[in-house]
């Protein structure tokens, strides 16, 4: 069973807070995947990785940057945080496959954040 | 830019199958039709995925026409637990092609 765990359910910071949300999967997948979700928006991706110490800009990477010190865990930072990064985080991995044949995302289950 | 269009509600009577269809009438070959749900406040859930033939798990099937352009997701006995939001997606074949939800259909399982 795949597992891909978030630090926390819901966080409340202020704004202009540095915010680190951190993901870890369990499965050694090479994917890993930054997302947030807004009503009417759908999913958004932030940033991906992979392989360690490799990130890739995704629609919407203003405002965020992410590590990948070790496989199994992406971090996502937001260096000042502000009020339109209220949200809600999804982490997914996926394994690297081969050409020409997908592999499924798992998600973990979100963090939602409230910046104040 | 959601390649997917599904019923934005539907109502399933517990412990009948629940049928959700789903049209893509623009996938292209080598493109694979995925389905996930979301219950509310929690992270998507991956429900099962198919290019061209039928497939079932023990969570649900997905049958995909002939032509490709539709397809329904089946649960078979719908519980209260699989109230939720059901997203169609088509997804192509690199690994890290992002996932794109569009609107989904609420599914609602009454007692």
């Amino acid at each position: 069973d795949v597992k891909v765990t978030q630090s926390s359910r819901y966080l409340v910071k202020r704004t202009g807070e540095k915010v680190f949300l951190e993901c870890v999967q369990d499965m050694d997948h090479e994917n890993m995947f930054w997302y947030r979700q807004d009503p009417g928006l759908g999913l958004r991706l932030i940033y991906f990785s992979y392989d360690v110490k490799m990130k890739e800009k995704g629609d919407i990477p203003e405002g965020y940057s992410v590590s990948r010190e070790k496989k199994e865990r992406f971090s996502l930072i937001l260096e000042s945080a502000s009020t339109n990064q209220t949200s809600m985080y999804l982490c997914a991995s996926s394994a690297l496959g081969g050409i020409g044949f997908q592999e499924t995302q798992y998600f973990g289950p979100g963090t939602r954040l409230l910046v104040l | 830019d959601a390649k997917t269009t599904q019923p934005t509600s539907m109502d399933c009577a517990e412990g009948r199958a629940a049928n959700l269809p789903c049209n893509h009438s623009t996938i292209s070959g080598n493109e694979y039709v995925y389905w996930y749900r979301q219950i509310h406040s929690q992270g998507p859930q991956y429900i099962i995925h198919g290019l061209k033939n039928n497939e079932t798990n023990e969570m649900a099937s997905l049958i995909i026409t002939e032509d490709r352009k539709s397809s329904t997701l089946i649960l078979p006995h719908a519980t209260l637990r699989d109230t939720a939001v059901y997203y169609c997606i088509v997804r192509g074949e690199t690994s890290y092609d992002k996932v794109i939800f569009g609107p989904g259909t609420s599914l609602s399982v009454i007692p």
